[in-house]
């Protein structure tokens, strides 16, 4: 079936360095995706999203990119901080679906 | 207050007895959604609603039943519950670009 996934379950960045965390999905037709955070004890927040048609979108300290040809996608942390640490989860979605699929999430810890 | 609400925030409960989650949006989206979540899991979907009339099956619906009592408002029962129903509940809402905002979350314990 198709499935989005992470690279690594862990991560572990050092403070004021940049963080990237990766994702590759099998579902060719997926023409959304969003990058969320989940703090312990918390929901998902949502990060950043980017529709297939672009390849890279930033936000404040973060940034997407999109590889449509190895269906991989990445989130870039700038000045990974304190409180950056958290469980971060990719999803896809096709068009006009609403249904996300998740990914197992990579969880990031910041050492000081 | 929270756009997505979900009572109870955590419940312990028996095997075999009947259990309702429930959630309450104030986002006025149509579409809802129950996730469940388990370690070193993704979340996967339960059930999902995109109005009040529209009622669907998820990846992992055999156990649940879910009614959406209006646009707010979409519970999430489990029948008879057992123990590898021990999970994270999430309720999400999405918009119309397909962004989803998620609730705090129901710890569910089945002893």
């Amino acid at each position: 079936g198709e499935s989005v996934g992470l690279h690594l379950p862990t991560l572990s960045v050092q403070e004021g360095d940049n963080s990237i965390i990766n994702c590759a999905y099998s579902n060719s037709a997926s023409d959304y995706f969003i990058w969320y955070k989940q703090e312990s004890g918390k929901g998902p927040q949502f990060i950043i999203d980017i529709r297939s048609n672009m390849d890279k979108r930033q936000g404040q300290r973060v940034t997407v990119l999109l590889n449509k040809t190895v269906k991989h996608l990445s989130l870039q942390i700038a000045a990974t901080q304190p409180g950056d640490s958290a469980v971060y989860f990719c999803a896809e979605n096709l068009l006009n679906d609403y249904k996300l699929s998740f990914g197992a999430g990579t969880t990031v810890t910041v050492r000081a | 207050d929270a756009d997505v609400t979900q009572t109870p925030r955590n419940r312990i409960t028996k095997t075999g007895k009947r259990i309702m989650l429930e959630c309450s949006q104030t986002k006025g989206h149509d579409r809802m959604y129950w996730y469940r979540q388990d370690p070193g899991l993704g979340l996967r979907l339960i059930y999902y609603s995109f109005d009040v009339k529209d009622i669907n099956k998820g990846e992992i619906s055999d156990g649940y039943s879910v009614s959406r009592q209006a646009q707010a408002k979409f519970s999430l029962s489990l029948e008879s519950a057992i123990p590898n129903q021990t999970a994270l509940y999430f309720c999400a809402t999405s918009d119309q670009g397909g962004r989803a905002f998620f609730g705090q979350g129901t710890r569910l314990t089945v002893v």
